[in-house]
């Protein structure tokens, strides 16, 4: 069974430092994964998909890297801004699709 | 504007009493698909449907009921709620070759928050 894992579970950073958020998954045979985030009172908006052979994918300030022999997923959000604050999560395509908890960031004015 | 629509957006109830969230898309969707968000959990899911009259249990579909009776609806049906079921309920959809293939382009709902006492 994929379980994948998101740490931390929270985060706080004042406006401008670079954002560096995990994930980790225990079986590497994906498809591909993808990162979503998530805003109070909206559904989940998809960032970055990469695909199992690649090894990563880059939208404006958002860069994901991926080590699929390690497990390891990182989303990389350069020069934070307040509204970057919400909810990262994870998504890992194998068998089926398997969520993270996801990291709540929170980014200081 | 493409979307997916749940109803209702929040929802306090008791045990027993019967409810349905109502899930509609109007992309013409063969996939759709429901889930629950709990802290510390990922999202998991309930049941999916690849098309009308097709449905299919997911990882927790224990106290839930699904219908697929239009392409556009997906209803969550919770005939005896019980407090273990309070969460943050998400329907989703696709088209069905992208699921098919792997590409997770779902379209998400805004949540339905359910809490039963």
């Amino acid at each position: 069974k994929q379980e994948v894992t998101q740490i931390p579970a929270a985060l706080s950073v004042p406006e401008g430092e670079n954002l560096v958020l995990n994930c980790s998954f225990t079986d590497s045979a994906i498809y591909n994964l993808q990162w979503f985030r998530q805003d109070p009172g909206k559904g989940l908006t998809s960032l970055l998909l990469i695909q199992s052979s690649q090894r990563e994918q880059t939208s404006g300030r958002l860069n994901a890297s991926l080590d699929k022999s390690s497990g390891r997923s990182t989303l990389y959000i350069a020069a934070s801004q307040p509204g970057d604050s919400a909810t990262y999560l994870c998504a890992v395509k194998s068998s089926k699709l398997s969520f993270g908890a996801g990291t709540t960031v929170t980014v200081r004015a | 504007e493409a979307q997916v629509t749940q109803n209702p957006r929040y929802l306090i109830t008791v045990t027993g009493k019967k409810l349905t969230v109502t899930c509609s898309q109007n992309m013409n969707h063969e996939y759709m698909s429901w889930y629950r968000q709990d802290p510390g959990l990922g999202l998991r899911q309930i049941y999916y449907s690849m098309n009308v009259e097709v449905t299919d249990k997911g990882d927790v579909p224990e106290g839930y009921k699904v219908s697929r009776k239009e392409k556009r609806n997906f209803p969550l049906i919770l005939e005896s709620p019980s407090p273990n079921q309070t969460s943050l309920y998400f329907c989703a959809s696709s088209l069905l070759d992208r699921v098919l293939s792997g590409a997770n382009v779902l379209t998400f709902g805004a949540g339905s928050r359910l809490t039963v006492l």
